[in-house]
């Protein structure tokens, strides 16, 4: 199994940082890594696919970057919606596996 | 709109099956494929299995194998998990979440079920 390492764990800022996390896959991905935001009690939602692409509807502020087992998401200028728990996901290869997320709070 | 409805909160006693309903709808059921993710309490995500509604082909995390089980109704455009065997470590919100697929050939999970709370108690 591929196995996602993020980084951090959990992380504080103040509305309008630029925050930036990471996650790392034991192996390739051949570009197959996504991102999900996750607020209580809702289901995640996908923000980017294909380690850049930004999904519909999602705001610019939000971009990801990265190839091969090395990723970023990041957030440039934090509104006060974007404070929640952050997962990467490899979608290259069955069984897909996410990374153990990163929880984003008020600082 | 683009939306998968799931079936309501079951309560189970260690040793029984629970099967979950997800409704999708205002898409082409059969274009794309319908994965199971869940998540205990605190907890992150975890996947378990995926099901092609067109082929009717499926695979699940190899924690899962012989206990889950995935079927779909493409007259109803309604995909099933179920699951055998419960045990309380498999007290969850249970998600189904659609595959992107198509042209993107992705399978990151566009699109989300409202989630099926599962608890095993005795």
């Amino acid at each position: 199994d591929i196995q996602m390492t993020q980084s951090p764990s959990s992380l504080s800022a103040s509305i309008g940082d630029r925050v930036t996390i990471t996650c790392r896959a034991s192996q390739s991905l051949n570009n197959y890594l996504n991102w999900y935001q996750q607020k209580p009690g809702k289901a995640p939602e996908l923000l980017i696919f294909g380690a850049t692409s930004l999904q519909s509807g999602v705001p610019s502020r939000f971009s990801g970057s990265g190839s091969e087992t090395d990723f970023t998401l990041t957030i440039s200028g934090l509104q006060p919606e974007d404070f929640a728990t952050y997962y990467c996901q490899q979608s290259h290869r069955t069984p897909y596996t996410f990374g153990q997320g990163t929880r984003l709070d008020v600082k | 709109q683009v939306q998968l409805v799931q079936s309501g909160a079951e309560v189970k006693k260690p040793g029984a099956s629970v099967k979950v309903s997800c409704k999708a709808s205002g898409y082409t059921f059969t274009n794309h494929d319908i994965n199971w993710v869940r998540q205990a309490t605190g907890q992150g995500l975890e996947w378990v299995g995926w099901m092609s509604p067109h082929s009717g082909h499926t695979g699940s995390a190899q924690k899962f194998q012989g206990r889950v089980t995935f079927t779909r109704d493409t007259s109803i455009t309604t995909a099933y998990m179920d699951l055998s065997g419960l045990t309380s470590d498999d007290t969850a919100v249970y998600y189904c979440t659609r595959s992107l697929g198509g042209t993107y050939d992705d399978d990151a999970f566009d699109v989300w079920g409202q989630g099926t709370i599962v608890t095993v108690s005795t």
